[in-house]
């Protein structure tokens, strides 16, 4: 059965600090590896990812994926309060889609 | 530019009733993505229309089904309703632009349908 891993499941971490959020699949069929943020409401997309070895970035943000490991990682630097948010990771397999359980981080001042 | 909107916003149904939610998405965007979010199993893929057309579809039973009309706008239908549906619904809208057979470009989400089963 298709499965998408994330860890760590929640992270505590200063002001300043990086961070690193991992995803892990096994999947049938992947076609992409997403990315997302999610506060107290909807879900804000992050990145797509459908090639391995390619970083995208988005301001403080980048995420790379290793379509050999089966693996992606989304990198925050210099967190703010801000980035406070539980991050989920999601795997297009086939016709499906799967999430994982989303890595909770927060960021103190 | 307005964003992706679902109504209603909440919902109160009992077992056994249906219900139907509606996503009006972005303007331009052609795709659009459900999904069903609960604390015990997160985010889960329903399904997602292109074109009118069901292209992707997730794991739930044939009581959940949807459809999408030529203004892109788009309807979830769960008949027979049980108690474990009670969930935050959640649409996302893409543009969509390319050729592969997915959800491309950056998805925007609604602020979902909280429909809770009694």
């Amino acid at each position: 059965e298709d499965k998408v891993v994330q860890s760590p499941l929640s992270l505590v971490v200063h002001e300043g600090d990086t961070v690193t959020l991992n995803c892990s699949y096994e999947v049938t069929n992947f076609r992409s590896l997403l990315w997302y943020k999610q506060e107290k409401k909807a879900p804000t997309f992050l990145f797509m990812l459908t090639s391995s070895g390619i970083e995208k970035k988005s301001g403080r943000l980048s995420s790379i994926l290793d379509k050999k490991e089966l693996f992606s990682i989304l990198n925050i630097t210099a967190t703010q309060t801000g980035d406070s948010a539980v991050y989920l990771c999601a795997v297009e397999a086939g016709n499906d889609m799967r999430f994982g359980a989303g890595t909770r981080l927060t960021v103190k001042p | 530019k307005a964003g992706v909107t679902q109504t209603p916003r909440y919902l109160i149904k009992t077992r056994g009733q249906q219900v139907t939610l509606s996503c009006s998405p972005i303007s331009g965007h052609r795709s659009v993505s459900w999904y069903q979010q609960t604390p015990g199993q997160g985010l889960q893929f329903l399904f997602e229309y292109f074109s009118e057309t069901q292209r992707n579809k997730g794991n739930f039973p044939g009581r959940f089904s949807g459809r999408q009309f030529s203004n892109s706008r788009s309807e979830m239908n769960v008949s027979t309703l049980e108690l474990g549906d009670s969930a935050l619904y959640l649409c996302a809208s893409s543009l969509a632009l390319g050729d592969r057979d997915t959800i491309l470009d950056e998805q925007f989400f609604g602020p979902g349908t909280r429909l809770t089963v009694l």
